[in-house]
This record gives structure tokens, sequence and C-alpha cells, in this order.
């Protein structure tokens, strides 16, 4: 089994829809969890990072449900410039490393 | 503001010929990563150095060697280049600590004919 399974899409969403899409991890340890944003031919940039009790940035709503071992992003009122790739990232904490484990992303195209 | 810094941006290799892939961070980070990425494969880590002096594989080392040169600088050599590292390196650094993030540096992307 995948470190980090996500559904690649692509998640084709109409301007000021809302758009969620979940994770998966193997590994029941790990310590912590991260959305990342990729545009296209670009760096990854951290979108922000998943806390136990949820967070909110904005129009972004990152949820962990360490029960069933999935993190969620949710997009509100989706803009353009919200069209990217979405890396899912665990740390699974292994050996006391730093070694974070990457999804394949979720690709979201916003229409107009 | 520069945080993580690669260079070179581009480059274009013949089978065979060797180059060093650089990298220098400025956020006083401790640990430092190079990945490769390629189409449909996702990030995959090459090698990381968690501290100046330490160096360790990854997930796909073969080929490549890295060098901890201090705190701030980290490079990645391909020795005998072949077409199968064409690819997109990133290279990362991030604080001490397990929900601290990797910073990414804007990537080289690789050609090898």
């Amino acid at each position: 089994r995948k470190e980090v399974e996500q559904d690649p899409g692509p998640f084709n969403v109409p301007e000021g829809a809302t758009v969620a899409f979940n994770c998966t991890y193997s590994n029941s340890a790990s310590q912590s969890f991260f959305w990342y944003r990729q545009d296209c031919r670009k760096e990854p940039k951290l979108l922000m990072s998943v806390y136990s009790s949820g967070n909110e940035d904005g129009r972004f709503t990152a949820q962990l449900n360490r029960a069933s071992q999935y993190i969620s992003l949710l997009i509100r009122d989706s803009k353009l410039s919200d069209s990217a790739t979405y890396l899912c990232v665990v740390n699974p904490y292994e050996y006391g490393n730093n070694r974070l484990a990457f999804g394949k992303g979720n690709q979201v195209v916003v229409i107009p | 503001n520069a945080g993580v810094t690669q260079t070179p941006k581009f480059q274009v290799l013949k089978t065979g010929q060797s180059m060093t892939l650089q990298c220098a961070q400025d956020m006083n980070h401790n640990s430092m990563y190079w990945y490769r990425q390629d189409p449909g494969m996702g990030l995959r880590l090459i090698y990381y150095s968690a501290s100046e002096g330490t160096t360790d594989k990854g997930e796909v080392p073969n080929g490549y060697n890295v060098s901890r040169l201090n705190k701030r600088e980290f490079s990645l050599r391909l020795e005998s280049a072949a077409p199968s590292q064409t690819s997109v390196y990133f290279c990362a650094s991030s604080a001490v600590g397990s929900n601290q993030p990797q910073h990414f540096g804007d990537g080289t992307r690789l050609s090898i004919l």
C-alpha cells in the first residue's frame, strides 16, 4: 500500500463552487500533515498545515481523521487562480527523521 | 527574501557527462533534501541531510551523490548522466521537528540526450 494516496482527478469546478477531496495515508503513527499547492512546472508551496482539530485559512478548510487515516481539503467559492495540483503530504516520522511522504496530487481546474 | 535557491534553472547534458546541481538556503534550516519529479510519478526523494555532516539515501539514490558542504549548501552530483535522469529536480529545506514543513526551491529542469 502506498504511503499517501490521492485521486488525481482532474476535478473540474465551476467558478464560485465548492470542491473537496481526500487523501488516505497508510502509517497510523504519522505525526504531521500538510497540503501543498503546485502550479504547472513550478515548485510545491505550502498551502496549510493540518491540525487534529481541523483548521481554516480563508476559503480553505483542512480536516484530519486519524481513526480512518485520511485528511481532506475543501475549497469554497473557487477562483480561477485556484487551478493547480494540491499535494497531500504526511510526515511518517520514521526513525526520528523529518522525511515527508507526498501524494501524487489532486488536479483542480476551475472553469469560468 | 531568497529562501531556497537552486542553480542552474535549466541544463541539457549528453549521456555520460557529469554535472553538479547546487542548492543553498538562507533560513538557517538544519535539514535539506533533493527530490526528482517525473510526470505521473510525483515527488521522489533522492537523498537528504538531516543535519550538517550527515547524508542518507532516499527512495531513488542510484546514479547520484550528494555533499552537505555546510549548513547552507547541499549539492547533488550526477557522475555519468543517463537519459533516465531527465527530470525536474527540487531542493528543499526544513527546520528540526516532526511538525515542520519543507520549503522548496524553484527547481532545475534537466534534459539528458
